[in-house]
């Protein structure tokens, strides 16, 4: 039973526009979403995050939008640069759980296009 | 960079041989973890350590045992590896919140993964 979902294993955008990459979750109890990038041969490195009692956190060309009520997020990256081409994880972690155990989706990976 | 190193980077290996790797960390955080990504899965936690000797199970820990008798190694073993096995583990350290004031909940340092085929 997966918690975290990416429902698009991939995406394609124009260099210059805007990608959004979106994230379902089913469990209540999760206190912080994050979102990780990760590029081919390379451990994941994290992007942004987000707390669950806020609804939009932005940092630089990176935005993170939460929407509890539908349980599901999202993250833009605008504008979109060839550089961003990796794979993105969503991750979440259960409140009151160690720092580190998060649930992760299965990626998707976003693919920017000169 | 935050300094972790895994060993090997890539090893293959015959069913029912035992198999460690190893996670090195120079960073002195205390928590360390063992992911493991598969294609379809995303990452799934195996084990994590909260302290030298302290140890606890992940999602995925069934055939995997962890041992920490130093701050900077974890130690990710499979007794008989199997070829469910076969994947890229990951190692990831993290600070306690009480230690970095400006930790940001969740946020990990992973290390550049290790390849492992099980024949």
């Amino acid at each position: 039973d997966q918690q975290v979902k990416q429902n698009s294993p991939s995406l394609s955008v124009q260099e210059g526009r805007i990608s959004i990459l979106n994230c379902d979750y089913t469990n209540s109890m999760f206190d912080y979403f994050l979102w990780y990038k990760k590029y081919p041969a390379e451990g994941p490195t994290f992007l942004i995050s987000i707390s669950s009692i806020k609804d939009k956190n932005e940092d630089g060309r990176f935005t993170v939008f939460l929407n509890k009520s539908a349980k599901h997020l999202s993250l833009h990256i605008v504008p979109s640069q060839p550089g961003d081409s990796a794979v993105y994880f969503c991750a979440a972690r259960v409140y009151g759980g160690s720092q580190g155990n998060l649930i992760f989706g299965k990626g998707t990976k976003l693919s920017v296009k000169p | 960079d935050a300094g972790i190193t895994q060993s090997p980077r890539h090893k293959v290996t015959e069913t029912g041989t035992p198999v460690t790797l190893r996670c090195h960390q120079t960073e002195n955080h205390r928590y360390m973890y063992w992911y493991r990504q598969d294609p379809g899965h995303g990452l799934r936690l195996i084990h994590y350590s909260y302290g030298v000797k302290d140890t606890d199970k992940g999602e995925v820990s069934d055939g995997y045992s962890v041992s920490r008798s130093k701050t900077e190694d974890f130690l990710l073993t499979l007794e008989s590896a199997t070829s469910s096995q076969t994947s890229v583990y990951f190692c990831a350290i993290s600070e306690s919140p009480r230690t970095s004031g400006s930790l940001i909940a969740g946020e990990l340092f992973f290390g550049e993964g290790s390849r492992l085929t099980v024949l």
